[in-house]
């Protein structure tokens, strides 16, 4: 987990505020993810970039944004949080030739 | 559509006795398959992975797993749990044939609670 870090672990906020989370990696992968997850759904594909200039919505793109500043920072925003947005969110990187996702430790969202 | 499934959200061992989480899947192609575990308060750490070749996969901790095509298949295994196993699992696949700019969308199972009792 120390390869891909993630701030703040956690948040409360309210609704209708902004929110970003931040996530680094010194892994040097190209590759990165923001996943959802949520008790009982698994997890949920928000966005995925495969290097800056590279950018795709993923299965749960509505109501997020995100930014790729550099190969090894990519973060996640709410323009204006909403209580379903509750989650548990997940950074992920992975390089070009291997499938495998290396997760970091989470950020607990909370809005009310 | 690819998708995965975890029959069991719970299943309870008792340390010392072998494990099996189930994983089934679905795919139009030949599956690319995946083992995650998450502990308390982390994030998903790999465990092993199936591409190819022998059907019977080693990987982290001393778990293993086996790809069964004929019943679309991928449970996971250990031959003597260990109360550290205690954690939550997740399947996931990759389907090759799913290309889409570049990206073959990888798709988790709902996860399953692994109780392991001393």
């Amino acid at each position: 987990d120390a390869d891909v870090t993630q701030t703040p672990r956690n948040r409360i906020t309210k609704t209708g505020k902004r929110i970003m989370l931040e996530c680094s990696q010194t892994k040097g992968h190209d590759r990165m993810y923001w996943y959802r997850q949520d008790p009982g759904l698994g997890l949920q594909l928000i966005y995925y970039s495969f290097d800056v200039k590279d950018i795709n919505k993923g299965e749960i793109s509505d109501g997020y944004s995100v930014s790729r500043q550099a190969q090894a920072k990519f973060s996640l925003s709410l323009e204006s949080a909403i209580p379903n947005q509750t989650a548990l969110y997940f950074c992920a990187t992975s390089d070009l030739t291997t499938d495998t996702q290396y997760f970091g430790p989470g950020t607990r969202l909370t809005v009310l | 559509a690819q998708s995965v499934a975890q029959p069991e959200d719970q299943v309870n061992v008792a340390e010392g006795n072998p494990l099996t989480v189930k994983c089934t899947y679905s795919v139009s192609g030949n599956p690319y398959l995946f083992w995650y575990v998450q502990y308390p308060n982390r994030g998903l750490q790999f465990l092993l992975k199936y591409i190819t070749g022998d059907n019977l996969v080693k990987g982290s901790y001393g778990f293993e797993a086996e790809f069964n095509k004929s019943q679309t298949s991928f449970h996971l295994k250990k031959p003597s749990a260990l109360v550290s196993d205690s954690a939550l699992y997740f399947c996931a696949v990759r389907d090759p044939a799913s290309h889409r700019g570049g990206y073959q969308k990888v798709t988790f199972g709902t996860g399953t609670k692994l109780q392991v009792i001393p």
